[in-house]
């Protein structure tokens, strides 16, 4: 089965720039999905098709995916911003997410 | 506004049943595939199930295949996952999600439902 592979933790000061990956074989082939779950909420999708962005999300998030990478990047961080983030793509007529990754900020 | 909301959860004994259902309202229900996403505690997100819009078609994980059935219907806007068999590792919050097809994001999701499964 398809492999997403997510760094556990990312810090970042506020004001600053968070990039978090996505690592999968070829995910460059594929259409990532990025969603943001905040402490006992459901998650909320913030990139879709690997980067746009659904109404009410911040231009502060963006996304790329080329070669074995996918990556959503937070600019001009904010203490809102905190949460755990996910990845997901559509393999063999599976869905699958990423390990996640919990963005810390300083 | 679009609202999908989780009924069914609780604790059942391991080898037992229980049934999820998923009220959706404010959008054309009929018209979207549906899925099945869970969490266990302080765990990640996994991706259950999937039935497409006229119900034809159902895929599954391959950890609750032969044991969990996704179905819908449409007169009432509802979602259901009919899950045996369980076992402890099935415990997780279970989310349902709308989408649109192969490939498509996930979105919006409920609030989910927990499920425990202990003796």
């Amino acid at each position: 089965s398809y492999v997403l592979t997510q760094p556990p933790s990312v810090s970042v000061a506020p004001g600053k720039t968070a990039r978090i990956t996505c690592g999968g074989n070829n995910i460059g082939s594929k259409s990532v999905h990025w969603y943001q779950q905040k402490p006992g909420q459901a998650p909320v999708l913030v990139i879709y098709y690997d980067s746009d962005r659904p109404s009410g999300i911040p231009e502060r998030f963006s996304g790329s995916n080329s070669g074995n990478t996918a990556t959503l990047t937070i600019s001009r961080v904010e203490a809102g911003d905190e949460a755990d983030y996910y990845c997901q793509v559509w393999d063999s007529s599976s869905d699958v997410f990423g390990t996640g990754t919990k963005v810390t900020v300083l | 506004e679009v609202q999908l909301v989780e009924s069914g959860g609780g604790l059942v004994q391991p080898g037992g049943s229980l049934r999820l259902s998923c009220a959706a309202s404010g959008f054309t229900f009929s018209s979207y595939w549906m899925h099945w996403v869970r969490q266990a505690p302080g765990k990640g997100l996994v991706w259950v199930s999937r039935i497409n819009s006229d119900g034809s078609s159902t895929s599954y994980a391959d950890s609750v295949k032969g044991r969990f059935t996704i179905s819908r219907d449409n007169a009432k806007n509802t979602l259901y996952l009919q899950m045996n068999s369980l076992r402890a590792e099935d415990t997780a919050v279970y989310y349902c999600a709308r989408g649109f097809g192969d490939s498509s994001p996930l979105g919006p999701w409920g609030q989910g439902t927990l499920v425990t499964v202990s003796s």
